[in-house]
């Protein structure tokens, strides 16, 4: 089994601030990563797909990189849409999701 | 628009199986492109993904289930099916059907049922 791991666990951040969320395999994935969203009592909503590649319609301030093992998601700006839980998910061997980042303001 | 809705009973008994269907409409399910996906999210928990079926019927498990967990696809009416069986309390949770792309991730969520274990 793939174990994926994310850090941190919770971010403090404000409206403006550059955000870093860390995602990591147990084991080489290549770019099978996937990024969520998710607000309270809503699915998850997909941000971006094979490590870096921007799902349609998702806003420009996002971006990802990593390949292998370790996976960034980067928001440029967080706005106030932006407060919620990201979890990266790999689909190199079945799917898996990390545990989660929960944005919150500081 | 593709939309995706779970249905199924809200009240399982302990010991007894759980089953929901997800109707697909906006796109056809036999699309070879996608798989279909469950996924499940216990109260103030992370996702755990439960399988997915192809649109030839066969299915990949989550290990972690072993033989808990049977997935079927009905391409005439759009719909694919989730049965868990033995259930306890630890299979409360809200219950999310989702379309798989190949390369891509989950793109298409269902709003989630809820799914209590519960006597």
């Amino acid at each position: 089994d793939i174990q994926m791991t994310q850090s941190p666990s919770t971010l403090s951040a404000s409206i403006g601030d550059r955000v870093t969320i860390t995602c990591r395999a147990s084991q080489t994935i290549n770019s099978w990563l996937a990024w969520y969203q998710q607000k309270p009592g809503k699915a998850p909503k997909l941000l971006i797909y094979k490590a870096s590649i921007l799902e349609s319609g998702v806003p420009s301030r996002f971006s990802g990189s990593g390949s292998g093992t370790d996976f960034t998601l980067t928001i440029s700006s967080l706005q106030p849409d932006d407060f919620a839980t990201y979890y990266c998910q790999q689909y190199h061997s079945y799917l898996t999701f990390g545990p989660g980042t929960k944005v919150d303001i500081k | 628009q593709v939309q995706l809705q779970e249905s199924g009973p809200g009240l399982v008994k302990p010991s007894q199986t759980l089953s929901l269907t997800c109707t697909v409409s906006g796109d056809s399910i036999s699309n070879a492109a996608y798989y279909w996906s469950w996924i499940r999210q216990p109260a103030g928990g992370g996702l755990e993904w439960l399988g997915r079926v192809y649109p030839s019927g066969s299915t990949d498990n989550n290990p972690s289930l072993k033989s808990r967990v049977t997935l079927s696809i009905d391409t005439s009416k759009n719909q694919f099916s989730l049965k868990l069986i033995s259930v306890t309390a630890a299979d409360t949770a809200v219950y999310y059907c989702a379309r798989d792309v190949r390369v891509g991730g989950l793109d298409y969520w269902g709003q989630g049922t809820l799914v209590t274990v519960s006597s």
